[in-house]
């Protein structure tokens, strides 16, 4: 099975700030990534999908990239509403896999 | 608009069985794949599998095949998770997800039910 590696485990950054997340795969998924985002108590919503698109109603401030094992998603100024866990997931290969998270929280 | 909703949070007992369901709407309900993904308490998303809502072939990841099954009931847009001999670490709450096209097994998901909750304990 791919292994999706995401880091950091927990990013604590304040509103406005740049987010960087990464995800690092155990073998190449060419651009086969999306990216969600969970609040708590509710399920996850896709957010990227084929490493760059933006999910409709995904608003601008959301961007992916990357290709193979890298990928990065970057939020380019956090709102209160980003803060949140986020999760990528490959479908180059099944099983289908997911990251193990990213947890966004305010400093 | 697209939704699936899904049953309610259930209650077993180590041994028992519990079936899930999520009903969809909003869409044709047989071009569309229903995932399935279960979620442990404070823990990531883990991968059941899928069943192919034109022919009703289910695909199980590994570690889910024996007493999962996936199912379908098309006249009410509805698919079904059935878990047999529950164990405490099946505990968990269970998505069904949309996945975003085709038939190749290989998704990304695009709406998601509520989540249901199964709790198994003594």
């Amino acid at each position: 099975d791919i292994v999706l590696t995401q880091s950091p485990a927990t990013l604590s950054l304040s509103p406005g700030e740049r987010a960087t997340l990464s995800c690092r795969a155990s073998q190449s998924v060419s651009r086969s990534l999306a990216w969600y985002q969970q609040k708590p108590g509710l399920a996850p919503r896709l957010l990227i999908y084929d490493a760059s698109n933006r999910a409709t109603g995904i608003p601008a401030r959301f961007s992916g990239s990357g290709s193979g094992r890298d990928f990065t998603l970057t939020i380019s100024s956090l709102e209160p509403e980003d803060y949140a866990v986020y999760y990528c997931q490959q479908r180059s290969t099944w099983p289908l896999t997911f990251g193990g998270g990213t947890k966004m929280e305010i400093k | 608009q697209v939704q699936l909703v899904q049953s309610e949070s259930e209650l077993k007992k180590p041994g028992a069985s519990v079936k899930v369901s999520c009903r969809a709407s909003g869409y044709t309900f047989t071009n569309y794949a229903i995932n399935w993904v279960r979620q442990a308490p404070g823990r990531g998303l883990e991968y059941l599998g899928w069943i192919n809502t034109d022919t009703r072939n289910p695909t199980y990841a590994q570690g889910f095949t024996g007493r999962f099954v996936f199912s379908l009931d098309t006249s009410v847009r509805t698919a079904y998770l059935q878990i047999s001999s529950l164990e405490a670490e099946d505990t968990a709450v269970y998505y069904c997800a949309r996945g975003d096209y085709g038939t190749s097994g290989k998704y990304f998901f695009d709406f998601w039910g509520q989540g249901t909750l199964v709790t198994v304990s003594s």
